[in-house]
């Protein structure tokens, strides 16, 4: 079984420039989660999605990131403009819709914004 | 709102060794709690799920426990190694809820 893909591994910007990430959960996973953790601490859900839906977007600084899952399937997470405070690493995770429950997390991108 | 905690937040012990790691929540009704190993920079790798109604798991050399009365749940690790060096974290699914709530992590290194 394919996991979640995330691209890209890492991406280097200055500040006031945009950055997207893209992400692929599991196939047949209809709730997909972004999350932002920055060093040293645990992840931190920026957005949640069931189908493509939005079912929580309450810590999603609004004024610069967006996101959207077309179709239910892959989904865009975007920032612009780029901020300092931005550099972290940025997770896709999927979870099936019955069962376990479990969460399946992509490799992260790996931002820095200079 | 559910808060976890992770106790200690790094650890260092030689090769060998036996050790445990804890978190603790706030609310006991949970649906499941997952323990993830992170290295560096990258993703988290899921190690062991516990359902609510379980009382432990075992893949390996690790076990995890729950006692969700009291809020708690160990991860064993035995004959630590210096692979097992990493961020391991916990995450608790609520019952009412589709999200899921992070410790910021316990960081190991196995010396070897």
């Amino acid at each position: 079984e394919a996991g979640v893909a995330q691209s890209p591994r890492y991406k280097i910007i200055e500040k006031r420039q945009s950055v997207a990430f893209w992400c692929n959960p599991i196939s047949g996973h209809a709730t997909l989660y972004w999350y932002q953790q920055i060093l040293g601490q645990g992840p931190k859900l920026l957005i949640q999605f069931q189908n493509n839906g939005v079912v929580d977007d309450s810590q999603l600084p609004k004024d610069r990131f967006s996101a959207e899952r077309l179709k239910g399937v892959d989904s865009t997470l975007k920032i612009q403009p780029a901020k300092l405070e931005d550099s972290a690493v940025y997770l896709c995770a999927s979870s099936p819709p019955r069962g376990s429950r479990k969460l399946f997390f992509g490799s992260g991108t790996q931002l820095s914004v200079l | 709102k559910q808060e976890v905690t992770q106790i200690p937040a790094a650890l260092s012990v030689p090769e060998g060794e036996n050790l445990v790691l804890n978190c603790s929540f706030t609310d006991s009704a949970i649906y499941n709690l997952q323990w993830f190993r992170q290295d560096p920079g990258k993703g988290l790798t899921s190690l062991l799920l516990i359902q609510s109604s379980q009382r432990e798991q075992t893949s390996g050399r690790l076990n995890a426990s729950l006692d969700k009365s009291s809020g708690r749940s160990t991860l064993y690790i035995a004959a630590s190694q210096p692979g097992d060096s990493a961020t391991y974290l916990c995450a608790v699914r609520p019952v009412e809820s589709n999200q899921f709530y992070f410790g910021t992590g316990t960081s190991l290194t196995v010396i070897p």
